[in-house]
């Protein structure tokens, strides 16, 4: 059975502090794993990454997966309040689905 | 305009009620997909589908049932909604590439369901 399990569960910061959200992945043929964010409504994407050690970076947010470990972690570094959300991981795996994490609630306190 | 919406935004409905839930999409997307989020357990695939005659079952199927009328609408049907089908659900779109791998996933706004 495929599985994604994402660590912190949920993580408080303050502003300006940097993290790192843990994600691993036991998947039938990885093709790719995915970053979400969600605020209040939709998740929106973030990252896809297919190779390893390869980092993909959006202003503050970086990630990088390891495919020999399994993992990917999402760092956010110098936070902001807008960056509270829900932020989820997913695996694409066999037959082009997405497995998702249950995901890590960031709340970045003023 | 979005790109894909769904509808209805909120339902409250009554345990075993038919409930259906719709979901469009304009980005001339071939993958829809179906989900439902409960808390701490991520999202859930429910059921997806690749064109308009191709329908699969994902990881929680069971009382729910699907119908892709075009390309562009992906309804999801409760039969006879029970309370543990008290969720958020979500559509989603995706393209296909020649690679067959999968693209990056687009979501709908997400349904607020409510069995009683």
């Amino acid at each position: 059975e495929d599985k994604v399990v994402q660590s912190p569960l949920s993580l408080v910061v303050h502003e300006g502090d940097t993290v790192t959200l843990n994600c691993s992945y036991e998947v039938t043929n990885f093709r790719s794993l995915l970053w979400y964010k969600q605020e209040k409504k939709a998740p929106t994407f973030l990252f896809m990454l297919t190779s390893s050690g390869i980092e993909k970076k959006s202003g503050r947010l970086s990630s990088i997966l390891d495919k020999k470990e399994l993992s990917s972690i999402l760092n956010i570094t110098a936070t902001q309040t807008g960056d509270s959300a829900i932020y989820l991981c997913a695996s694409e795996t066999s037959g082009s689905r997405l497995t998702f994490g249950e995901g890590t609630q960031l709340t970045v306190n003023p | 305009d979005a790109d894909v919406t769904q509808t209805p935004r909120n339902r409250i409905t009554k345990t075993g009620k038919r409930i259906m839930l719709e979901c469009s999409q304009t980005k001339g997307h071939d993958r829809m997909y179906w989900y439902r989020q409960d808390p701490g357990l991520g999202l859930r695939l429910i059921y997806y589908s690749f064109d308009v005659k191709d329908i699969n079952k994902g990881e929680i199927s069971d009382g729910y049932s699907v119908s892709r009328q075009a390309q562009a609408k992906f309804s999801l049907s409760l039969e006879s909604a029970i309370p543990n089908q008290t969720a958020l659900y979500f559509c989603a779109t995706s393209d296909s590439s020649e690679t067959g791998s999968l693209n990056e996933q687009f979501f709908g706004p997400g349904t607020r369901l409510t069995v009683l």
